[in-house]
């Protein structure tokens, strides 16, 4: 399987906790994005890399919150202190810019809940 | 700030019948695309709009980009179970030569045999 990977699945946490997520993203796919959903709302942008260089944060994303791309290649987004508000779906995209307006592919997204 | 709104939330329909969701956006779009998540799936890709007034089909689906481009819809023709899922648009602004998407709510679409 070729397409966007994310580990874990699904993580349950408590408050306070922290927690981090990993995304692999289509090998030949120099842009990556992760983007946050919740239940019956569609996803929101969080931040995005060009290679190793994070291009673009959302203010969705407050201090708790950080990404990496370290080599270019998968990437890392890490939540300090956990709040129950952080749960929901977390997803990772990768794409192929330069090509005409770009199509994202998401991986299956990793599940938070924060108890 | 930049919206992306959705209607309907939900559509339960009977199997061949018409299916439409509509998506409008408070300020000029660069592009739009259109994203399906089956339940318990994440969004896969199924089309980008980038001219006013564009249109495009696939299949049964055929989707409309306004001329202001600013809205834009999604029809199924004689819709199928296969159909069902959530139906998410999503826009750009400014050169559109991101993948930072505003989505809509996404339209939920039930079909009963």
């Amino acid at each position: 399987d070729t397409g966007v990977s994310q580990d874990p699945r699904h993580k349950i946490t408590k408050r306070g906790q922290n927690v981090t997520f990993r995304c692999d993203p289509i090998s030949e796919h120099n842009r990556l994005y992760w983007y946050r959903q919740t239940l019956g709302q569609g996803p929101e942008f969080l931040t995005y890399f060009q290679n190793e260089a994070q291009l673009e944060k959302s203010r969705l994303l407050s201090d708790r919150f950080s990404a990496e791309r370290p080599k270019g290649s998968f990437s890392t987004l890490e939540i300090q202190r956990t709040e129950q508000g952080d749960s929901a779906m977390y997803l990772c995209a990768s794409s192929v810019p330069g090509q005409g307006r770009e199509k994202l592919f998401f991986g299956s997204g990793t599940q938070l809940s924060v108890l | 700030g930049q919206q992306v709104m959705q209607i309907p939330q939900y559509q339960h329909v009977q199997e061949g019948e018409d299916f439409t969701t509509y998506c409008n956006s408070s300020t000029t779009l660069s592009n739009i695309q259109w994203y399906k998540q089956r339940p318990g799936g994440h969004p896969v890709f199924l089309i980008q709009l980038v001219k006013s007034g564009e249109v495009k089909k696939q299949k049964r689906l055929t989707f409309q980009f306004g001329e202001a481009k600013k809205n834009s819809s999604l029809h199924i023709t004689a819709t199928q179970t296969t159909d069902v899922g959530t139906y998410f648009c999503a826009g750009t602004h400014g050169s559109g030569n991101t993948g930072k998407l505003i989505f809509g709510q996404g339209t939920t679409l039930q079909v009963k045999p």
